[in-house]
């Protein structure tokens, strides 16, 4: 069975930080693995995908994600964090197995400090 | 449309009484999802559309619960006999046929039940 562990449930950083929120995730063939942010009172909205491609993906807002197979590992990271990336933040996963079905984890909050 | 689209944004509604939320998908997606957000939780599955084929009902939890979506497009969220409980921010996001692309979220249906 396919399913995502997202390790923090609050992260805090300082403004120009690195931000680092790890995502871990279990699927019996090769995963599908996405990044999504959510601000208050709005949507989901993808940051990011890996699908197969290379497994350094970049995304929107200056993230990015490392596929790590032999640490089923997909961890989200920015090198600097601005105020504005203070939102809720979700990876899941998905496969052909599922056919499109999509797991996620249960959300990192991330707060940066002034 | 451009978006997925969810009405109302906002219901408050007496308790016991049955609520209906509505997804309209992108156009030419054929799989449709709905999920549930209680106040600082992550997503909970409820239930999930692909094409014409019989829907994965495994996330409804409970039989007060129901959904369907009408010529391959929109769907409908009905919870009948409502409980506090159910309060929560209904999420419905949309994607095309498998081949593993992100899922687009709505706003969401925040329900209030009073």
């Amino acid at each position: 069975a396919q399913s995502v562990t997202q390790l923090g449930s609050h992260v805090s950083v300082s403004e120009g930080a690195l931000v680092l929120l790890r995502c871990n995730y279990s699927s019996s063939v090769p995963p599908y693995l996405f990044w999504y942010v959510q601000y208050p009172n709005q949507g989901l909205q993808l940051l990011l995908k890996y699908t197969s491609a290379a497994t350094l993906v970049k995304g929107i807002n200056g993230f990015e994600a490392e596929f790590k197979k032999s640490e089923t590992s997909f961890h989200l990271t920015k090198p600097s964090a601005h105020m504005s990336d203070a939102a809720e933040y979700f990876c899941a996963v998905s496969d052909l197995n599922t056919g499109n079905q999509f797991y996620f984890g249960t959300g990192t909050s991330l707060t940066v400090i002034p | 449309g451009a978006g997925v689209s969810q009405s109302p944004s906002n219901k408050v509604t007496e308790k016991g009484k049955d609520v209906e939320l509505r997804c309209d998908p992108i156009s030419g997606h054929t799989a449709l999802y709905w999920y549930r957000q209680s106040l600082g939780q992550g997503l909970e599955f409820l239930i999930y559309f692909q094409g014409n084929s019989a829907p994965d009902k495994s996330g409804l939890p409970s039989d007060r619960f129901s959904a369907e979506r009408t010529g391959g497009s929109v769907s409908t969220l009905t919870i009948q006999r409502t409980q506090q409980e159910d309060s929560a921010v209904y999420l419905c996001a949309s994607s095309q046929n498998q081949g593993i692309t992100e899922a687009f979220f709505g706003q969401g249906t925040r329900l209030t039940v009073v």
